[in-house]
């Protein structure tokens, strides 16, 4: 199966800052990775698929790159309200694993 | 507008079985996958695999098959996700995820699934 790893697996930025959250792929999985948000003590929410389409009523600070292995989910100007923990997700064939999570706190 | 309502929480003993049910609303229930995804306390989601309501196909994770089975009721659009032989390590939130762009889009609120002896 492939394995995915995010980096890093926790993160602590100021409010405004410019926050990049990776994910890497054991093998190719072309552009078939999404992202998730999960805040504190909620459902997760899907905040961009196929790489880099951002799903509808997702703020436009939020922005995915990456294809073949390597990955990029950026905020461009940290938010209180973006507090929470990320995943990756690869979709290209079962299963569809997650990443461990990159947990994004406020310093 | 999308809803996934699951059923309450379960508190079970190793060994048993455990039948989380998800019920959808409004849109084409048949139209669109549904996954399973758990998360046990403080960790990390696992996905466990999706159903297709349209034909009752499955596709399971490898570490599940055997032991997990999902299938769906098409008139009270409902899909059901049953572990069998639980052990402790099955003591996690169980969410139900309709599709959206391929993955879980829109989720459900979540079903605590407690194994305890």
């Amino acid at each position: 199966d492939i394995q995915m790893t995010q980096s890093p697996s926790s993160l602590s930025a100021s409010v405004g800052d410019r926050v990049t959250i990776t994910c890497r792929a054991s093998q190719g999985i072309t552009n078939y990775l999404a992202w998730f948000q999960q805040k504190p003590g909620k459902v997760p929410k899907l905040l961009i698929y196929a790489a880099s389409t951002l799903q509808s009523g997702v703020p436009s600070r939020f922005s995915g790159r990456g294809s073949g292995t390597d990955f990029t989910l950026t905020i461009s100007s940290l938010q209180p309200e973006d507090v929470a923990t990320y995943y990756c997700q690869k979709y290209n064939s079962v299963p569809y694993t997650f990443g461990q999570g990159t947990k994004l706190e406020i310093k | 507008q999308v809803q996934l309502v699951q059923s309450g929480a379960e508190v079970k003993k190793p060994g048993a079985s455990v039948k989380v049910s998800c019920k959808a609303s409004g849109y084409v229930f048949t139209a669109y996958f549904m996954h399973w995804v758990r998360q046990a306390p403080g960790q990390g989601l696992e996905w466990m695999g999706w159903i297709n309501p349209n034909s009752g196909g499955t596709n399971y994770a490898q570490k599940f098959q055997g032991r997990v089975t999902m299938t769906r009721d098409t008139s009270i659009s409902t899909v059901y996700m049953e572990i069998s032989r639980l052990r402790s390590d099955d003591t996690a939130v169980y969410y139900c995820g309709r599709e959206e762009e391929v993955v879980p889009g829109y989720w459900g609120q979540g079903t605590l699934v407690a194994v305890s002896s």
